[in-house]
């Protein structure tokens, strides 16, 4: 069974509707992250979390809110879609280290229209 | 702020050549740099993490350098295979904790 897990794998809605998109790992990492890729564009960090109480914003946050249910499991949200958030997502995990490895899930196609 | 590039955005070559991606940043104030490969439909697979304190690191056909005087590094893949056919993608961890990225360089290794 893989050790990080994206549902749905593929979600397509309309403008204006709440989504969420679930993350779950068996890894038994505190770290945990979400993605958006974008064609031609490099992976852009939504939020991370490095415990279950600490939740941060990164560089894209606007539009977007998370929960982190517990260790294993880190939910993005989409409150109110617009199709600009047409993408690919990604969670991530990784040990309490700075710059140690993460370990990505399958991702989640998402398309607003 | 930190940008990270990659050239070529895409790259084709015969089954067996050996081949070099590149990869720079623009802030050499790094604490690691990582390459990950990412096939369609199975997320992204870290291949390689160098520390800033490294000049390169090495698995099997595949050697990363890393020169953060001149924010470049390099991914030499040796005996190219099909199986290497992947999009691969070098990224940064800076003094901040999120991992800054480059667009990738999409690899076809034709049999």
């Amino acid at each position: 069974d893989a050790d990080v897990t994206q549902t749905p794998r593929n979600r397509i809605t309309k403008t204006g509707k709440r989504i969420m998109l679930e993350c779950s790992q068996t890894k038994g990492h505190d770290r945990m992250y979400w993605y958006r890729q974008d064609p031609g564009l490099g992976l852009q960090l939504i939020y991370y979390s490095f415990d279950v109480k600490d939740i941060n914003k990164g560089e894209i946050s606007d539009g977007y809110s998370v929960s982190r249910q517990a260790q294993a499991k880190f939910s993005l949200s989409l409150e109110s879609a617009i199709p600009n958030q047409t993408a690919l997502y990604f969670c991530a995990t990784s040990e309490s280290l700075r710059g140690n490895t993460q370990y990505f899930g399958p991702g989640t196609r998402l398309t607003v229209l | 702020k930190q940008e990270v590039t990659q050239i070529p955005a895409a790259l084709s070559v015969p089954e067996g050549e050996n081949l070099v991606l590149n990869c720079s940043f623009t802030d050499s104030a790094i604490y690691n740099l990582q390459w990950f490969r990412q096939d369609p439909g199975k997320g992204l697979t870290s291949l390689l993490l160098i520390q800033s304190s490294q000049r390169e690191q090495t698995s099997g056909r595949l050697n990363a350098s890393l020169d953060k005087s001149s924010g470049r590094s390099t991914l030499y893949i040796a005996a190219s295979q099909p199986g290497d056919s992947a999009t691969y993608l070098c990224a940064v961890w800076g003094s901040n904790y999120q991992l800054i990225w480059g667009a990738g360089t999409k690899l076809i290794i034709k049999p």
